[in-house]
């Protein structure tokens, strides 16, 4: 497809369970951004990717939080022992580098509601 | 530490009236770069404008435009002729230095009523 996939749009799991969220960024895109946004919030930034590496994790909030991408392509976002209070819409973007004068393009979520 | 407020969390406006959204955040750096991003119900960010901060000269776009004042540190946004279409959660947010962070406010409600 022509932007941002990810799959599932809705995951709702029981609470300590493992989850795994998926991002297929735009080809060709070397940056990719995980998001969180919480209900009637702005966006909070989670993890960077530049390729393969993590080159900023500084945004997820604990050990629980993991991401991955492999091949510098799709990005896997995994949440272990999850709890109430991960209830949110993750947000992936990607751009083609990582600089302020291209444009990130965002996918519609996956919103994540643990009960 | 980057900062983004959008004091109005909410606003409603007749069709046809113009209406401002306004931004101030806060930054170190000084070069960064701030956007404008719609977000309809969909829920997909759809972004709208990307300005430099070296570039404070004033855009518009139709019936949007954006006035960028450093001397304020402020990124207003104003739609003109608002339409019914116009409705939906409109975020600013800057990105850093670095380039790998964009700290987002916590977004306008914008609902336009016929």
């Amino acid at each position: 497809g022509a932007g941002v996939s990810q799959t599932p749009s809705n995951k709702v799991t029981e609470k300590g369970k493992y989850v795994e969220l998926r991002c297929d960024p735009i080809s060709g895109h070397t940056a990719l951004y995980w998001y969180r946004q919480s209900l009637g919030q702005g966006p909070e930034f989670l993890i960077y990717f530049q390729g393969t590496g993590a080159a900023d994790d500084s945004g997820l909030p604990n050990d629980r939080f993991f991401a991955v991408r492999p091949e510098g392509s799709v990005s896997t976002l995994k949440i272990q022992r999850t709890e109430r209070g991960d209830s949110a819409v993750y947000l992936c973007a990607s751009s083609l580098t990582m600089t302020g004068d291209t444009e990130a393009f965002f996918g519609q979520g996956t919103r994540l509601t643990v009960v | 530490a980057q900062k983004v407020t959008q004091a109005q969390t909410e606003i409603s406006v007749v069709e046809k009236e113009d209406v401002t959204l306004d931004c101030v955040y806060e930054t170190r750096d000084t070069t960064y770069y701030l956007f404008w991003y719609k977000q309809p119900p969909s829920g997909e960010l759809v972004f709208l404008i990307r300005r430099n901060s070296f570039d404070e000269q004033n855009e518009i776009s139709g019936r949007y435009s954006w006035n960028f004042q450093k001397s304020t540190s402020s990124f207003n946004f104003t739609i003109t002729a608002s339409q019914v279409v116009d409705s939906a959660v409109y975020f600013c947010a800057l990105l850093n230095n670095a380039g790998n962070m964009l700290t987002f406010g916590g977004g306008t409600r914008l609902m336009v009523k016929p």
